[in-house]
């Protein structure tokens, strides 16, 4: 009864070398994030969409990219991976029927740069 | 300023004792404030929400403060399983939220 999922767990890719993070939902929830999350800080939103509206955060790097083909599935694109790029990404949704604010989360993928 | 700030801790209590968390945040248009808790290694989880009159959850209980911008966590008889990271969450504008670092806690036997 999975609710989130996000592929794969742990992801190692090379400096430089494009990258691409996946999440799905069984939810139907309209809205989708990712989020970036270092070791020992804050998530940090780098963009959401609501429903096919893309919203990017000012402050995220032209290298970050998203997709979202259809309700269930989102992407995140990582065009060339830099040292920095290494943290966990998660992947999160919520419902404008329920409170928006109430995000679920997926596991998580630990992304490695090499 | 940070938007959410935490105190990092670690704190470490022993089995049974009340600890408290504290949270401060910075745009006074907030209107959403939550509580998360992250397990290590793990994704966050919603613990609860925080009202303004404050509200209980079992052993755990939050506050607001709007006029001091100040939220806060009491968690009373302490369980092991309660050592996890306490994210401090609070709205930005709509559909986004401002997580703070976290409060590590450890129960210790």
């Amino acid at each position: 009864d999975a609710m989130v999922i996000q592929n794969p767990r742990y992801q190692v890719t090379q400096f430089g070398k494009p990258v691409t993070l996946s999440c799905s939902q069984t939810l139907n929830h309209n809205v989708m994030y990712w989020y970036q999350q270092k070791s020992s800080q804050a998530p940090k939103l780098l963009f959401h969409y609501y429903d096919k509206d893309f919203n990017n955060e000012a402050d995220t790097p032209d290298n970050f990219q998203s997709r979202r083909p259809n309700t269930s599935f989102c992407f995140l694109d990582i065009r060339s991976p830099g040292l920095g790029d290494a943290a966990m990404y998660l992947c999160a949704t919520s419902s404008r029927g329920e409170s928006w604010e109430t995000q679920y989360f997926g596991p998580g993928t630990r992304l490695l740069v090499l | 300023r940070k938007e959410v700030e935490q105190d990092p801790g670690p704190f470490n209590v022993p089995e049974g004792a009340t600890v408290a968390f504290n949270c401060t945040y910075s745009n006074s248009a907030s209107q959403s404030f939550f509580w998360y808790r992250q397990d290590c290694r793990k994704e966050p989880k919603l613990l609860m929400s925080v009202y303004s009159s404050g509200n209980e959850d079992g052993r755990f209980t939050a506050q607001l403060n709007r006029a001091s911008q100040y939220i806060s966590l009491l968690i009373r008889d302490s369980k092991l399983s309660d050592s996890a990271t306490y994210l401090c969450v609070v709205n930005r504008v709509r559909y986004a939220l401002n997580f703070g670092k976290g409060t590590s806690l450890l129960v210790t036997p």
